[in-house]
């Protein structure tokens, strides 16, 4: 696609739920990023990926967040039991290679709401 | 550990002015660092990446510098327009190598006022 798709735009959860985000990245863009902006805030890494491998996962918060990407192209951030804490925007960017002048491009990112 | 800071928070200007946001970061060992802009609700838009041998990239209105010795970036933006009302941020890599893995201050949000 033209730019970087996430979706939803919105999610509104109870606390203890499971949901997922989705990130279609640019055609062709090999590395993956995710990363959260809590309100007042600029964008915390959370993982990232070169391929379909998870190349730095140092930023994913503890064990209930969990990402993947299977085929090497669309990527699904995975949050389990839910807690208030976890609401923020999640950004998503891709960029065409890991290595070298490494512009990242960013999605319009997916706003969750934990009541 | 790297962190980045930029001071203001927030700025109001009038219309026509020239300014200066700064960054100022604690590890020198950088691959590059960006600036950003955010507008209300959208995502990020990448606006100039300075490499750690570069001391400055510009582009249209646009100039930013990099002092990796003392820690310290600054965006210059001339004669100033509404249009320019954002939140910009800068991010630092996360050490020497393009590992992808972005620090990011906490953002100056700027009001240029008609």
């Amino acid at each position: 696609g033209a730019g970087v798709s996430q979706t939803p735009s919105n999610k509104v959860t109870e606390k203890g739920k499971y949901v997922e985000l989705r990130c279609d990245p640019i055609s062709g863009h090999t590395a993956l990023y995710w990363y959260r902006q809590s309100l007042g805030q600029g964008p915390e890494f959370l993982i990232y990926f070169q391929g379909t491998g998870a190349a730095d996962d140092s930023g994913l918060p503890n064990d209930r967040f969990f990402a993947v990407r299977p085929e090497g192209s669309v990527s699904t951030l995975k949050i389990q039991r839910t807690e208030r804490g976890d609401s923020a925007v999640y950004l998503c960017a891709s960029s065409l290679r890991y290595s070298g002048a490494n512009v990242l491009t960013f999605g319009a990112g997916s706003r969750l709401t934990v009541l | 550990k790297q962190e980045v800071t930029q001071i203001p928070a927030a700025l109001s200007v009038p219309e026509g002015e020239n300014l200066v946001l700064n960054c100022s970061f604690t590890d020198s060992a950088i691959y590059n660092l960006q600036w950003f802009r955010q507008d209300p609700g959208k995502g990020l838009t990448s606006l100039l990446l300075i490499q750690s041998s570069q001391r400055e990239q510009t582009s249209g209105r646009l100039n930013a510098s990099l002092d990796k010795s003392s820690g310290r970036s600054t965006l210059y933006i001339a004669a100033s327009q509404p249009g320019d009302s954002a939140t910009y941020l800068c991010a630092a890599t996360h050490g020497s190598s393009n590992t992808g893995k972005l620090i990011f201050g906490q953002g100056t949000t700027l009001q240029v006022k008609p």
